[in-house]
């Protein structure tokens, strides 16, 4: 098993770009989330899906879009990028909603 | 609204000189307290969830133990390659969204 996969792995947008950032996992798990990491701070959770068609937003949404149209991917688009969506973003699956949550490598995203 | 603190910020240990890392919270009702590494340029690594008051896992290295305010993070006689970021995050009962705290930075020295 890949686990979970991220790609791109690193990008620079101009500010007002738009990008997705893809999303793969291969545990055949229910749960998806996108994480954001800014330095020297804790995860904030952006989005999550329970299923396939099932999203819901998280702590920090805004400038941010989701869809689950297959268990196994959930991509993350960021529409009229601003500087302060730089930062490292981060996938994570997790079976059900009490076990532990699986991260992929991240995304670094640097907006100019 | 859950609130997760990890102490210290950093820490430096030399190579076998044991130490702990604190996670206190603050949660409605705690479904789980979970552990994380993280290394540089990687993702969050699991290590352990703790559900209850009074329950202990341990892994090589690492034991975490949980009271109904804070964790800790007991590293015995650590190694270099125990450096990396510790993470603590909490889920409430009510959903499943982690609150993770800021993480504490581990540098054990040869």
């Amino acid at each position: 098993n890949a686990g979970v996969t991220q790609t791109p792995k690193f990008r620079i947008l101009k500010i007002g770009q738009s990008m997705t950032l893809q999303c793969t996992q291969d545990m055949n798990h229910n749960y998806m989330y996108w994480y954001r990491q800014d330095p020297g701070m804790g995860l904030k959770l952006i989005y999550y899906s329970v299923g396939a068609g099932i999203t819901d937003k998280g702590e920090v949404p805004n400038g941010y879009n989701v869809s689950r149209s297959t268990t196994e991917d959930f991509p993350l688009r960021l529409e009229l990028a601003a500087p302060s969506q730089t930062s490292v973003y981060f996938c994570a699956s997790s079976y059900y909603r009490k076990s532990e949550q699986f991260f992929g490598p991240g995304t670094r995203l640097t907006v100019l | 609204e859950d609130q997760v603190t990890q102490s210290p910020e950093a820490l430096r240990l030399q190579e076998g000189e044991s130490s702990s890392l604190n996670c206190s919270y603050t949660v409605s009702g705690l479904r789980g307290l979970f552990w994380y590494r993280q290394d540089p340029g990687k993702g969050p690594e699991f290590l352990f969830t703790l559900y209850s008051a009074g329950e202990e896992k341990e892994k090589e290295r690492l034991k975490a133990t949980l009271t109904k305010k804070e964790s800790f993070l007991h590293i015995t006689a650590p190694k270099p390659e125990d450096s990396a970021t510790y993470l603590c995050a909490v889920q409430e009962t009510s959903g499943s969204r982690l609150t993770f705290g800021e993480g504490t930075q581990l540098t054990v020295n040869p």
